[in-house]
């Protein structure tokens, strides 16, 4: 099976603009999440995606945003970027059971910077 | 709210000798426990884990611990390589949450 992937992989913006990034799962997999991972900091996470309903949402301003599509793919956007969004974007994917089954498998991230 | 501790943040070793770090977490309804290798430019991969009904898994060099009534989780590698040389993140979960919590990461490095 293919890895989740994403895209863009590498992105530059500047103050003011907005971005869309793009995550596509593993096949099968319908939980989708974001995290934001800066150095210092871990990773934060951002929202969950299950069959196009977010389920979770961190602490985070309502710039940032996210939605799933009906094929499990997922986007985030953020808006009126700021100098602080400069970080790497992971999203991850995990097959929902029943029971305790959560292993989330990572894409390789978009790299964003705000200049 | 949620947190996870995570200690140390670095962590030098000579090759061959045991690392430890250790994570506390605040919510003491979760029930899942990852710990994530990521290696330089590499996305973060699972390398073990372990759940609330269960106080100690090992696979090979890797070993996890959890004491639930400290709300304390540690990962132990032995016999340590270079190959080793990562960030490492632990994380806690709640079901029904669909939220992980990370700790802020361990740098370790093997020394050869």
């Amino acid at each position: 099976k293919a890895g989740v992937t994403q895209t863009p992989r590498y992105l530059i913006k500047t103050r003011g603009q907005q971005v869309t990034l793009s995550c596509s799962p593993i096949s099968g997999h319908r939980s989708v999440s974001w995290y934001q991972q800066t150095p210092g900091q871990g990773l934060q996470f951002l929202f969950e995606y299950f069959s196009e309903t977010q389920r979770n949402k961190g602490n985070f301003p309502g710039r940032f945003s996210g939605r799933q599509f009906s094929n499990s793919r997922s986007e985030m956007n953020v808006s009126t970027l700021e100098l602080g969004d400069s970080a790497l974007y992971l999203c991850a994917s995990s097959l929902e059971k029943t029971g305790f089954s959560n292993e989330q498998f990572f894409g390789p991230g978009t790299r964003l910077t705000v200049l | 709210g949620e947190n996870v501790e995570q200690h140390p943040s670095t962590l030098s070793v000579q090759e061959g000798d045991s690392a430890v770090i250790k994570c506390t977490y605040s919510d003491s309804a979760s029930n899942y426990f990852p710990w994530y290798k990521q290696e330089l430019g590499k996305r973060p991969q699972l390398i073990i884990d372990i759940r609330s009904n269960v106080g100690e898994k090992k696979d090979q060099r890797i070993a996890v611990t959890l004491n639930k009534t400290a709300k304390h989780f540690s990962l132990h590698i032995t016999e340590t390589q270079p190959e080793d040389s990562a960030v490492y993140f632990c994380a806690a979960y709640l079901s029904g949450t669909y939220k992980y919590i990370f700790g802020t990461g361990t740098r370790l490095k093997v020394l050869a």
